[in-house]
This record gives C-alpha cells, sequence and structure tokens, in this order.
C-alpha cells in the first residue's frame, strides 16, 4: 500500500481532458512540493511536473499540476494517444525520505 | 548529452550481495544530490535511498535501511548502491535518478535506464 494514493486507472478519448488525484497527508504533501511523472512502457521514467506546477522545458502545455491542501492532482488537456502510460506522483516526507504513489495507468480510448 | 548509466545488476542468491554503479556525465555531478529509486516488475516505483551532493548526509527506505548503503565518488563521476543480505523482496530494476538540488530534495529530474536484479536460488 503507497503512501500517496492514486487511482489505479484513467482513460479517456483523443482531445479530452483528463486529471489524475494524488491524495496524501499532512506529513508529506500537505507540507512539501508534488512531482509528477510519466513512464511509458520499458521505458524510464520521465518529469512532467515539479514544485506542484512547474513543467520543465520540452513538457507540453497540456500537462498541467495543481495542489490544495493534502492533495494533489495532474491534468492532461487534448489528449493523445501518446499520453498512454502510467502517471506516478511523488513527494518528500517529514523524515526526509522520498514517497510515490502506487501510479494510475492511462488508457486513451 | 545529460546521462545516467546504470550497471551491476544480475542473478544473485538470497543472502548474498551485490553492487551497483551509476555513471553520470554531462552534467556537474558533484552539485547535485543523488538517488536510487526501484520498480518491482509490474509494479510501482519505490524510493530507496538519497546521497547529498557532498556525500554528508544519506538516508533509506524502511525497507533497506541497515542493509543497503549509498555511496558516491565525485571524483569519477559515480554514485553506488551496495546492497547485503538479498532477498527475493529486492527482485526489481532499479534506477538511479539526478535531484534537482544538492540536498535531494524535489523532483527526480533525470533518470537512468535502469538495471535489473533478480534475487532467486
Amino acid at each position: 500500500q503507497s503512501v500517496l494514493i492514486q487511482p489505479p486507472s484513467a482513460s479517456g478519448t483523443p482531445g479530452q481532458r483528463v486529471n489524475i488525484s494524488c491524495s496524501g497527508g499532512s506529513s508529506n504533501i500537505g507540507s512539501n512540493s508534488v512531482s509528477w511523472y510519466l513512464q511509458l512502457p520499458g521505458t524510464a521514467p520521465k518529469v512532467l511536473i515539479y514544485s506542484n506546477n512547474q513543467r520543465p522545458s520540452g513538457v507540453p502545455d497540456r500537462f498541467s499540476g495543481s495542489k490544495s491542501g493534502t492533495s494533489a492532482s495532474l491534468a492532461i488537456s487534448g489528449l493523445q494517444s501518446d499520453d498512454e502510460g502510467d502517471y506516478y506522483c511523488a513527494t518528500w516526507d517529514d523524515r526526509m525520505k522520498a514517497v510515490f504513489g502506487g501510479g494510475t495507468k492511462l488508457v486513451v480510448l | 548529452q545529460v546521462q545516467l548509466v546504470e550497471s551491476g545488476g544480475g542473478v544473485v542468491q538470497p543472502g548474498k550481495s551485490l553492487r551497483l554503479s551509476c555513471a553520470a556525465s554531462g552534467f556537474p555531478f558533484s552539485i547535485y544530490g543523488m538517488h536510487w529509486v526501484r520498480q518491482t516488475p509490474g509494479k510501482g516505483l519505490e524510493w530507496v535511498a538519497n546521497i547529498w551532493s557532498d556525500g554528508r548526509n544519506k538516508y533509506y527506505a524502511d525497507s533497506v535501511q541497515g542493509r543497503f548503503t549509498v555511496s558516491r565518488d565525485n571524483s569519477d563521476n559515480t554514485l553506488y548502491l551496495q546492497m547485503t543480505s538479498l532477498s527475493a523482496d529486492d527482485t526489481a530494476v532499479y534506477y538511479c535518478a539526478r535531484s534537482q538540488t544538492p540536498r535531494g530534495y524535489g523532483a527526480f529530474d533525470i533518470w537512468g535506464q535502469g538495471t535489473l536484479v533478480i534475487v532467486s536460488s
């Protein structure tokens, strides 16, 4: 059981907007910034969002992040087939250890 | 280009030890905190360990505390993970990842391709 709770799956059709949630507690999300990662099949994870809502260069602005209290959310607009993969949220806890969500498998129908 | 390349994975018997390496290139290795993250086949990501840029502070997941040791050689741009008393639960792909900050906090912005460790008799 992961410290951060994500829905195991999400889906949408091309062009739609999808939201993926990440729920934690006061000792992790509540007091630290959240990052989001996409792992395509057979590859290493890649950062999509850092510091709750910042996009690294090269990440399309279709991806956006937000945080409120002890929860965070990743939004993907204009869904594309290439967006299929596993999405993970991550943050830190009050013992200076990183924690990940269990991951959400996104399917583009 | 900015790159992390892991090596040292393989098949190891339960109770034995193994050392993983991660060679960094394309960036000033000595100013970044570094991490090890693992992924059991078909499962999610699990953070394993963190080492500050100067190597002074190290942090471990509860699941590996006392068995794994993270270290780094800034003169050789290499990160290490010494794993002892291995069990089947340690079977996973092990990734090294760069932190955005010297102390390791923030996002993991660069990842290696991973090296597979299989613990089996």
